[in-house]
């Protein structure tokens, strides 16, 4: 079936990397996406990365993919207060276009 | 920047009242979206639209439907409230309907449901 999967919760000190973790299920998702919901926001697209590639870097922000196991990463380097917030991991479904969304990571970033 | 706009950030309505939540985007997307985010269950889809007077259910359309009478406006009915259609709902267009598609939210609405 369809399914990603994420861990709900993340704590990390500020100034260390996080890594969110993803797994996905849908082996033909042409792309994968990470959004970002701050407190009180609606989601914002931070990143995405196509499934021919192993890893996408942006800044702070590096996303991995392992196609095999299906498991996508985002590791934010040097994290700041800032960063609190749910991040979604999704895929694409090519079949429809439609988001398969994950249940969201909550990073929690202390001091 | 592609700005998404819903009507209401917070709602509380009475169980059985009909629910109108409105979303406008104002760069001519195709589809718009909605979905419902609980906690632990992530975004659900609910219902969507690729066209104007266009709509596919989703994957929780049970209790609601939509109306895409203009293109940048999609919105949310729910007939007959129920409390456990109190839920964060969440509004998002698109561009085109290709892989490399992006989704743009709304802001959010919070409604609860007494």
């Amino acid at each position: 079936g369809e399914d990603v999967e994420q861990s709900l919760f993340l704590s990390v000190r500020e100034g260390d990397s996080s890594v969110i973790n993803c797994t996905y299920t849908d082996s033909s998702s042409t792309y994968l996406y990470w959004y970002k919901q701050e407190p009180g926001a609606g989601l914002q697209l931070l990143t995405y990365i196509f499934s021919n590639m192993d890893m996408k870097q942006d800044q702070r922000l590096t996303v991995l993919l392992n196609k095999k196991d299906k498991h996508l990463s985002l590791r934010i380097a040097d994290t700041q207060t800032g960063d609190s917030a749910i991040y979604f991991c999704a895929e694409i479904k090519d079949s429809n276009y439609q988001l398969i969304w994950g249940a969201g990571t909550k990073l929690i970033i202390k001091p | 920047d592609v700005k998404v706009t819903q009507s209401s950030r917070y709602l509380v309505k009475r169980t059985g009242e009909k629910v109108f939540l409105e979303c406008v985007q104002d760069m001519d997307h195709e589809n718009m979206f909605w979905y419902r985010q609980d906690p632990g269950l992530g975004l659900r889809l609910i219902y969507f639209s690729y066209d104007v007077k266009m709509k596919e259910k989703g994957d929780i359309p049970e209790g609601y439907s939509v109306s895409r009478e203009k293109k940048e406006r999609f919105s949310l009915i729910l007939e007959s409230a129920s409390t456990n259609q109190t839920s964060m709902y969440l509004c998002a267009s698109s561009l085109l309907g290709a892989s490399t598609d992006t989704q743009y939210f709304g802001p959010g609405t919070r409604l609860t449901v007494l």
